[in-house]
């Protein structure tokens, strides 16, 4: 079974420039978290799709960050502008209840803000 | 809303000691699950052990089992025999049943293994 995938890996921007991470969760997973991971810290949850749809994104910083989930499978979230304080690593992770509710990661995307 | 709590920032064993991390949380829910991640420093997020809040019998994985105290909202993880690659952070996680059934993580704790 392929896990989740995020691209890129890594991602270096200057502050006020925009940036797009892309998730692809596993293969039937209806439920696709973003999480945002400051450094030393947990992770926040961002925003939770169930399928193609928003249900939860109360903690997401929506002057400046967007998501989206096409078609309920791939995933892009969108900041724009840029802050030094969004460096962080951006992690996804997708479940399903056939999983029995396991959430799977993916490696991450480490976004650096200068 | 649904917290959660480790008091413990860092924490430091022994190999082939065991070693328990502590977590606590709020909800006004029944029926939830728990869990324990490991992430190491390649940043991946692993699962090491679930428990399901309405059983009663605490979940062992090998060497990791828990302690988990619905009363008291405790869910503690005990690591017997620890090893080398047990060194990461661990995060205890609570999976609400009910509504958007939101993943919500504590602050985690860093475990460190002394050879």
């Amino acid at each position: 079974e392929a896990g989740v995938a995020q691209s890129p890996r890594y991602k270096i921007i200057e502050k006020r420039q925009s940036v797009a991470f892309w998730c692809n969760p596993i293969s039937g997973h209806a439920t696709l978290y973003w999480y945002q991971q400051i450094l030393g810290q947990g992770p926040k949850l961002l925003i939770q799709f169930q399928n193609n749809g928003v249900v939860d994104d109360s903690q997401l910083p929506k002057d400046r960050f967007s998501a989206e989930r096409l078609k309920g499978v791939d995933s892009t979230l969108k900041i724009q502008p840029a802050k030094l304080e969004d460096s962080a690593v951006y992690l996804c992770a997708s479940s399903s209840r056939a999983s029995n509710t396991e959430a799977f990661f993916g490696q991450g995307t480490r976004l650096t803000v200068v | 809303a649904q917290t959660v709590t480790q008091s413990q920032p860092e924490m430091s064993v022994q190999e082939a000691e065991t070693v328990t991390l502590s977590c606590t949380y709020d909800t006004s829910e029944s029926d939830y699950y728990l869990f324990w991640y490991k992430q190491p420093p390649s940043r991946q997020m692993i699962l090491v052990i679930r428990q399901e809040a309405y059983k009663q019998q605490n979940a062992t994985e090998n060497r990791f089992s828990v302690n988990f105290q619905k009363a008291a909202k405790s869910f503690s993880l005990k690591i017997s025999d620890s090893q080398l690659g047990d060194a990461a952070m661990y995060f205890c996680a609570y999976l609400g049943m009910i509504g958007n059934e939101k993943l919500t993580f504590g602050t985690g704790t860093r475990l460190t293994i002394i050879p």
